[in-house]
C-alpha cells in the first residue's frame, strides 16, 4: 500500500489527452511538499518528467504538464503518442516518515 | 556528461551483506543530495535512503532502517549503500539518483542504470 495513491492503469488513443492522479495526505502533498513525476519505459531507469509540481526539465515535450491542489496532484499528457506508453510515478516528501514517498505507479497504454 | 554508474550488486544469501557503490561524474557531487531507490521484480519504485550534499543528514525507509547505511565520499564522488541482514524481500534493482538540490526535496533528475541485488538461498 503506497503512501501516494495512483490509478493502476489508464489508456487513451493516439492524439487524445489523459490524466493521472496522485492522492496523498496532510503529511506530504497537503503539507506543501512538491510533487515530482517520473516516466519509466520498459527495461529502463526512471526519467524525471515534471519537478516542483509543474516544471518540465529541458528536453521534455510541453505535451506533459503537472498540477497540484490540496492533497492531490495530476499529470496530464496531451496529443498522446505511442512512445508515451510507459509506467508513470509521482513522488513527494512525507514529514511523518521523514523521507521520500512514491506512488504505486500507473501504466499508460496507448490504444 | 552527467552520469551515475552503480556497482556491487549480486547474489547473496539471506542474512548476508552487500555494499553498493555509485560513481558520479559530470557535476559537482558535493552540491547535491543523493538517493537510493529500488524496484522489486514487477513492482513499483520504492525510496530506500537519501543523504544531503554534505553527508550530514541521512534518512531511511522503515523497511531498511537499522540494516542499511548510506554514505558518501565527496572527495571521490562516490555514493555507497551498506546492506546488512539482507532479506528475501530486499531483492530488487537498486538505482542511485541525484537530486536537483542540496536537500532531497527537489526531484531526482539523474538516475543510474541500476544494479541487481538477489537475496536467495
Amino acid at each position: 500500500q503506497s503512501v501516494l495513491t495512483q490509478p493502476p492503469s489508464v489508456s487513451g488513443a493516439p492524439g487524445q489527452r489523459v490524466t493521472i492522479s496522485c492522492t496523498g495526505s496532510s503529511s506530504n502533498i497537503g503539507a506543501g511538499y512538491d510533487v515530482h513525476w517520473y516516466q519509466q519505459l520498459p527495461g529502463t531507469a526512471p526519467k524525471l518528467l515534471i519537478y516542483g509540481n509543474n516544471n518540465r526539465p529541458s528536453g521534455v515535450p510541453d505535451r506533459f504538464s503537472g498540477s497540484k491542489s490540496g492533497t492531490s496532484a495530476s499529470l496530464a499528457i496531451t496529443g498522446l503518442q505511442a512512445e508515451d506508453e510507459a509506467d508513470y510515478y509521482c513522488q513527494s516528501y512525507d514529514s511523518s516518515l521523514t523521507g521520500s514517498v512514491f506512488g504505486g505507479g500507473t501504466k499508460l497504454t496507448v490504444l | 556528461e552527467v552520469q551515475l554508474l552503480e556497482s556491487g550488486g549480486g547474489l547473496v544469501q539471506p542474512g548476508g551483506s552487500l555494499r553498493l557503490s555509485c560513481a558520479a561524474s559530470g557535476f559537482t557531487f558535493s552540491n547535491f543530495a543523493m538517493s537510493w531507490v529500488r524496484q522489486a521484480p514487477g513492482k513499483g519504485l520504492e525510496w530506500v535512503s537519501d543523504i544531503s550534499g554534505s553527508g550530514g543528514s541521512a534518512h531511511y525507509a522503515d523497511s531498511v532502517k537499522g540494516r542499511f547505511t548510506i554514505s558518501r565520499d565527496n572527495s571521490k564522488n562516490t555514493l555507497s549503500l551498506q546492506m546488512n541482514s539482507l532479506r528475501v524481500d530486499d531483492t530488487a534493482v537498486y538505482y542511485c539518483a541525484k537530486d536537483r538540490g542540496f536537500s532531497p526535496l527537489y526531484g531526482m533528475d539523474v538516475w543510474g542504470q541500476g544494479t541487481t541485488v538477489t537475496v536467495s538461498s
